[in-house]
């Protein structure tokens, strides 16, 4: 079975310009989880959908950042304008159940904002 | 409340040592602590879990004690590999609320098992 695929896997930016980063869940997940790893602030949660629905998007930084689930297997993360404190390791996750169950992590988009 | 505390930052250890990794906790309502491996470049993959009506859990080298009473719960890594040199991230989930399926994560913890 195909894990958590995320893409790009690297990108490179100017700031100002429109990122977009693509998510596809592991085949009969219902919750997805978009993660941002950073060495000083560590994996921080950005939303976390379940069912389509976002049920939690404290911490999307601002307005700048949008998340959306177009279908139930697939997510896109996107950033506008970026910035280069939006270089990071941006991961998405997915899990069964909306209480519990694994996060399977995808292998990360490393995003670097010149 | 929401924090998860984890120490040390950083773990060398030789060969066949134990490894001993802490975290510790505020919110009673956590209900699930998971432990995650990541290697470089690589997204963090489940280890191990507990919940808390247990105070310990072992699958093969790898133990998670916990103590309930002090909040606080431990990664022990017997017999320590090279291949075990991945930085480890505690985590902690409440069921309550719209945070239902949220995982809160430590710090992590970078360890290097020297050969």
């Amino acid at each position: 079975d195909a894990g958590v695929i995320q893409s790009p896997r690297h990108e490179v930016t100017e700031m100002g310009q429109e990122v977009t980063l693509r998510c596809k869940l592991i085949s009969g997940h219902n919750s997805l989880f978009w993660y941002r790893q950073t060495m000083m602030r560590g994996l921080e949660l950005l939303i976390y959908f379940n069912n389509n629905v976002p049920i939690d998007d404290s911490g999307m930084p601002e307005d700048r950042f949008s998340a959306k689930m177009p279908n139930a297997s697939f997510s896109t993360l996107k950033i506008q304008p970026s910035e280069p404190r939006d270089s990071a390791v941006y991961f998405c996750a997915s899990s069964f159940g909306s209480s519990g169950g694994t996060q399977y992590f995808g292998p990360g988009t490393r995003l670097t904002v010149l | 409340q929401q924090q998860v505390k984890q120490s040390p930052q950083s773990l060398i250890v030789q060969k066949g040592g134990i490894s001993i990794i802490n975290c510790a906790y505020e919110n009673t309502a956590f209900d699930y602590f998971p432990w995650y491996q990541q290697f470089p470049g690589k997204g963090p993959a489940l280890l191990i879990a507990i919940r808390p009506d247990v105070s310990e859990k072992k699958e093969g080298r790898f133990t998670i004690s916990f103590n309930k009473s002090a909040k606080q719960f431990s990664l022990h890594i017997m017999d320590s590999q090279p291949g075990d040199s991945a930085t480890y991230f505690c985590a902690a989930k409440g069921n309550y609320g719209g945070s239902q399926g949220n995982l809160i994560f430590g710090k992590g913890t970078k360890l290097s098992v020297k050969p």
